[in-house]
């Protein structure tokens, strides 16, 4: 079956230019995630997202960051005026709300974002 | 707020020899905490979970986690490794009460690495 997916799968652009990164979780997934590897480093959480509910921003780094779920479906990263510390894989996962126990994610390939 | 450290970056374990990759957590409720593993070039992958009950959980390719609360602990052990187990480990938890608000962070991830 499909799984989560994402687009592009890497994305070079140039210091202070905007890029849009795209996630297209599994089919009936409510809840919606966003989170940044930097080469050698941990997840960092940036954004969730789960059903209607207004999503928990509380991970986005800065103001140039935002994301936004277009039907409970689709998701966008956007990041505005690129910077070099900005480079690292975004990393998009989806879940279920679970009827019982906590919810497993589902993780996507990732988008490596290089900024020269 | 809810955390989660993983004290140790990297771990290096002869083949053969018990692992154990550590992990503590905070959170203000009873927390669900799983276990993640990222093998070189691939996406991240679900290994257990602990939502309640007995506090030894068993998982994928032969891991098992054993959650102590009085320890706010999670270690990830298995009792032979093996040269494929090397790979990226995450730690992660979840406010175990069951608003759908309650987002899943990450550790910062051990680097697990076996010799044979």
């Amino acid at each position: 079956g499909a799984g989560v997916s994402q687009s592009p799968s890497n994305k070079v652009t140039e210091k202070g230019k905007d890029v849009e990164l795209r996630c297209d979780p599994i089919s009936g997934h409510t809840a919606l995630y966003w989170y940044r590897q930097s080469l050698g480093q941990g997840l960092e959480f940036l954004i969730y997202f789960q059903g209607n509910s207004a999503p928990d921003k509380s991970g986005l780094p800065s103001d140039r960051f935002s994301a936004e779920r277009t039907g409970g479906s689709v998701s966008t990263l956007t990041i505005q005026r690129t910077q070099q510390e900005d480079s690292a894989v975004y990393l998009c996962a989806s879940s279920s709300l679970p009827t019982s126990g906590g919810p497993i994610q589902y993780f996507g390939p990732g988008t490596r974002l290089t900024v020269l | 707020a809810q955390s989660v450290a993983q004290p140790e970056d990297q771990v290096n374990v002869a083949e053969g020899n018990p692992l154990t990759v550590k992990c503590t957590y905070s959170v203000s409720g009873n927390p669900y905490l799983f276990w993640y593993v990222q093998y070189p070039n691939r996406g991240l992958q679900f290994l257990l979970k602990y939502i309640t009950g007995d506090n030894l959980v068993k998982g994928s390719y032969g891991f098992e986690a054993e959650f102590n609360k009085s320890q706010t602990s999670f270690h990830l052990k298995k009792p032979s490794a093996l040269v494929s187990d090397s790979a990226l480990y995450f730690c992660a938890v979840r406010d175990g009460g069951y608003s759908s608000a309650s987002k899943i962070i990450f550790g910062s991830g051990t680097r697990l690495s076996i010799r044979p």
